[in-house]
């Protein structure tokens, strides 16, 4: 099956930098990637999608600012957390769907680990 | 808005024992339904899904039928293994929304010998 990588699968950091998190999709061309959030019993939260060459949409009370999203490639997606603090940390998950908007099936990476000191 | 609730978990059963793991959902319209399972260390997996009222979705094992009168997707299995410990996902996607889906918080499942 489709397989989707991030990295890294864990990092922690100071309060006041800024961590990149890549989502890859490894084996298949993804026009739109998906940015979640999830907090410990709690269900993941959408942040953003990004599509291909384009701005990505934030959902509802997501600080575009902070999460910065860029999707340069089929293949590449990254989200920067600027300036983290500590209710930043998070594990960050994200998802890949295929070119052909047809199929409508998101393939999820492992996920991110996110921990500000 | 739409949400959906699974039942806490965890959820500890023995090899071979019955399973079954309650997800409800409130959402307007005809949404489709999923289940996702994420086994340790990887991403979540699309276990299965229903896209209409009836249907019943079944892979591995598994089975959930989308019962819209009680607005609920339960997943069931009638023997666990131990390989199946992981935590599940109920989820939907709403009519008409490309793969925006919402999330349950999911279940931890672990089977033991």
């Amino acid at each position: 099956g489709a397989v989707v990588s991030q990295h890294p699968s864990r990092v922690i950091c100071k309060s006041g930098t800024s961590v990149k998190i890549e989502c890859r999709s490894l084996d298949f061309q993804a026009t739109t990637m998906f940015w979640y959030r999830q907090f410990p019993k709690k269900s993941l939260m959408l942040m953003a999608t990004s599509n291909e060459g384009s701005k990505a949409t934030y959902e509802q009370g997501v600080e575009k600012d902070k999460f910065l999203i860029n999707h340069a490639s089929l293949t590449l997606s990254t989200l920067t957390v600027t300036s983290a603090h500590p209710e930043d940390s998070s594990f960050y998950i994200c998802s890949a769907r295929a070119e052909d908007p047809r199929v409508d099936t998101q393939y999820f990476g492992p996920g991110t680990r996110l921990t500000v000191l | 808005g739409d949400s959906v609730t699974q039942m806490e978990g965890p959820v500890t059963l023995s090899e071979e024992a019955f399973l079954t793991i309650n997800c409800t959902y409130t959402a307007t319209g005809y949404p489709s339904l999923f289940w996702y399972v994420q086994y340790p260390g990887e991403g979540l997996q699309l276990l299965l899904k229903a896209t209409k009222a009836d249907d019943k979705g079944s892979n591995k094992g598994f089975e959930a039928t989308y019962r819209k009168e009680t607005t609920s997707f339960h997943l069931e299995k009638g023997s666990v293994q131990v390989s199946d410990s992981a935590v599940y996902f109920c989820a939907l996607k709403p009519t008409g929304t490309a793969s925006k889906l919402t999330f349950g918080t999911g279940t931890r499942l672990q089977v033991t010998l």
